[in-house]
């Protein structure tokens, strides 16, 4: 099983309309969690951390569910310059701590 | 504020030749450096961090090495490139050295091997 687990997309969406990604990991010990956008050929950036209250961003929610070990992005309202692949991130203390990725889901905004 | 820099951002490689990308942060003191390589629909693998100068964290088994000579430099090399070394390879920074870090990735280096 992959440590971090997402939807393998990818989603086509028009306009306006409402996206949810889920995202699921393994280890019981992650800590912190996050989400990324990456454009096409384009580097990581962070979208928003995803804290255990939830938290939003203007169009952007996230949640997180330490007991289901899930991990949730929801973009209201969607836009064309929404089209991305969204990165569910996750941290864990390993004595160090370790970042991992998941594999990312495709979003097409289309009008 | 703190920028991070990779070049070359595209590079065309023979099978067999060596390999140097360069990465360096601007901005901040005692950065975290990871490098990533990214396969063409993949996700994220990391190769290498550091937490310190002439200190590297190898996570993968390959015939890719790292160094970080200067606090805000990190080289990624290999000595005879395979067909398999083909990626987007990106480097980052972060600097909390906890699991709230948050990493900032540099604009990457697109490598083909041929």
């Amino acid at each position: 099983r992959k440590e971090v687990e997402q939807d393998p997309g990818p989603f086509n969406v028009p306009e306006g309309a409402t996206v949810a990604f889920n995202c699921t990991y393994s280890n019981s010990a992650s800590q912190s969690f996050f989400w990324y956008r990456q454009d096409c050929r384009k580097e990581p950036k962070l979208l928003m951390s995803v804290y255990s209250s939830g938290n939003e961003d203007g169009r952007f929610t996230a949640q997180l569910n330490r007991a289901s070990q899930y991990i949730s992005l929801l973009i209201r309202d969607s836009k064309l310059s929404d089209s991305a692949t969204y990165l569910c991130v996750v941290t864990l203390n390993t004595g160090g701590f370790k970042t991992i990725f998941g594999a990312g889901t495709r979003l097409f905004v289309k009008a | 504020s703190q920028t991070i820099h990779q070049w070359p951002a595209t590079l065309v490689q023979p099978v067999g030749s060596p390999l140097s990308l360069e990465c360096t942060v601007e901005g901040t003191s005692n950065p975290n450096l990871y490098w990533y390589r990214q396969a063409a629909g993949r996700g994220l693998q990391l190769l290498f961090y550091s937490v310190g100068i002439g200190q590297i964290s190898s996570e993968v088994p390959q015939n890719l090495s790292a160094s970080r000579p200067q606090d805000r430099q990190f080289i990624l090399s290999s000595k005879k490139l395979l067909l398999s070394d083909s990626g987007f390879y990106l480097c980052a920074w972060g600097l909390l050295g906890t699991t709230k870090e948050t990493q900032y990735f540099g604009p990457g280096t697109r490598l083909l091997v041929l």
